[in-house]
């Protein structure tokens, strides 16, 4: 059990929707990422947030966006939802200056229909 | 950009055996990762390394790191069914720091049949 929270466990979305997912991070990690991983593949980098500013960006559009808040809890939210973003999302946290180990979340399950 | 590319894509042994999975970045990286990935949970650390040619050993699980710091390999022995999931390595994209997140591989899935 990592510590790292998220919810919802699972969400059903339509196309063109938006949608807000939530993390809490661990006691003590004031970096969070996020991660998507699709169906058989490895995760892949969204962004990370450190000291409530993003911080690290990988290939995603700008309709992914998310926030970091003072406790450190985090939100992704993407806007338009497209079918191609129907994947497990993963969050992850760690401590800045303490190796880059991620603790990831049990993840939200969307599905984009 | 950077890749990360992992063989086998899937590996198949009689419990008992043997397995390794492979890992090779297109770039030099200041430490790998691995992480195993049960079927339904999300990806577990299992270990970090950081120094060129190093080896690392928990219980049947041993790491390597190799000379160019490009490549690296998991090996277990004797394999077990509480070993099955998919084994994932990653990278830093940049020469650390964190801030680009980590580069996956696709994985490899072990899969034990009795």
């Amino acid at each position: 059990e990592t510590g790292v929270t998220q919810s919802p466990t699972h969400l059903i979305k339509t196309r063109g929707q938006q949608v807000t997912l939530r993390c809490s991070s661990q006691s003590g990690h004031n970096t969070v990422s996020w991660y998507q991983q699709a169906l058989g593949q490895g995760p892949q980098f969204i962004f990370q947030y450190y000291r409530e500013e993003e911080n690290g960006r990988g290939n995603f559009p700008p309709r992914f966006s998310g926030l970091q808040f003072p406790n450190y809890s985090s939100e992704l939210n993407v806007n338009a939802l497209e079918l191609d973003d129907s994947a497990l999302y993963l969050c992850a946290s760690r401590s800045q200056g303490f190796g880059e180990k991620l603790f990831f979340g049990s993840g939200t399950q969307l599905s984009v229909l | 950009g950077q890749q990360v590319m992992q063989i086998p894509q899937y590996q198949h042994v009689q419990e008992g055996e043997d397995f390794t999975t492979y890992c090779n970045s297109s770039t030099t990286l200041s430490n790998i990762q691995w992480y195993k990935q049960r079927p339904g949970g999300h990806p577990v650390f299992l270990i970090q390394l950081v120094k060129s040619g190093e080896v690392k050993k928990q219980k049947r699980l041993t790491f390597q790191f190799g000379e160019a710091k490009k490549n690296s390999s998991l090996h277990i022995t004797a394999t077990q069914t509480t070993d099955v999931g998919t084994y994932f390595c990653a990278g830093p994209k940049r020469s650390g720091g964190g801030a680009d997140g980590l580069t996956f591989g696709k994985g490899t899935h072990l899969i034990i049949q009795p």
